[in-house]
């Protein structure tokens, strides 16, 4: 079984359009994140849940906004696609936010191409 | 903000010999992660030393961390094909709760 799954691995779309990136995770972990890798492979965080809860919003523009409907599910809205949102976005989840010895768990990721 | 910075950039060895990659960072850590991605893939996490280790194991993995230097590296023994991918380290912080990554080390491994 995978363990965080994401959906779709692969989105092409025009600029100005809306899309959504779904994510679930089955272990049971209270946190989960999306992450961004840009074509230079590197790779920042975005946003942080914690039990349906926001922890952690980096600099991200208002057009991305996270939703989380209960702790195994983190879905990503993009509103407005612009050419610089083409990337590989990455779920991930870990049992706690920031703990000791934390490991986080990734997706496959979604490549999202905006033409 | 970046914290980690792999060392080199990009690698490549031939099959049996050892890899090793660096990874440097700029503030005090709990713990340094290393993660492995293969090309179109997720990342999967290897070994995490924490701040009070220096060195530590994992197959033919061996990570050392120098916290008076904010260094830490990543050897890869015997290296195989299959350990073609890119590594990346990552700090969590003290205080925080993001684990910030560095832009990775592309390891090739020639048959």
């Amino acid at each position: 079984d995978t363990a965080v799954s994401q959906t779709p691995k692969y989105l092409v779309t025009q600029m100005g359009n809306d899309k959504s990136i779904k994510c679930e995770q089955n272990l049971g972990h209270d946190t989960m994140y999306w992450y961004k890798q840009d074509s230079k492979k590197f790779l920042k965080i975005m946003f942080s849940y914690n039990n349906k809860e926001l922890i952690i919003n980096e600099t991200v523009p208002n057009r991305f906004s996270p939703k989380s409907p209960d702790k195994a599910h983190l879905n990503l809205h993009i509103n407005s696609l612009e050419l610089g949102d083409s990337a590989v976005y990455f779920c991930a989840s870990s049992q706690d936010p920031g703990t000791y010895g934390n490991t986080i768990y990734f997706g496959e990721g979604s490549w999202l191409t905006v033409v | 903000s970046q914290q980690g910075e792999e060392d080199p950039q990009a690698l490549s060895i031939q099959e049996g010999e050892n890899a090793t990659m660096n990874c440097s960072y700029k503030t005090s850590i709990n713990n340094l992660q290393w993660y492995r991605q293969n090309s179109g893939r997720g990342l999967v996490h290897l070994i995490l030393i924490r701040s009070n280790e220096r060195e530590k194991h994992s197959g033919r993995l061996r990570v050392t961390l120098d916290t008076s230097k904010k260094s830490s590296s990543l050897l890869i023994t015997a290296s195989r094909a299959a350990d073609t991918a890119s590594y990346f380290c990552a700090t969590l912080s003290g205080g925080s709760e993001k684990l910030v990554f560095g832009k990775g080390t592309k390891l090739t491994v020639n048959p």
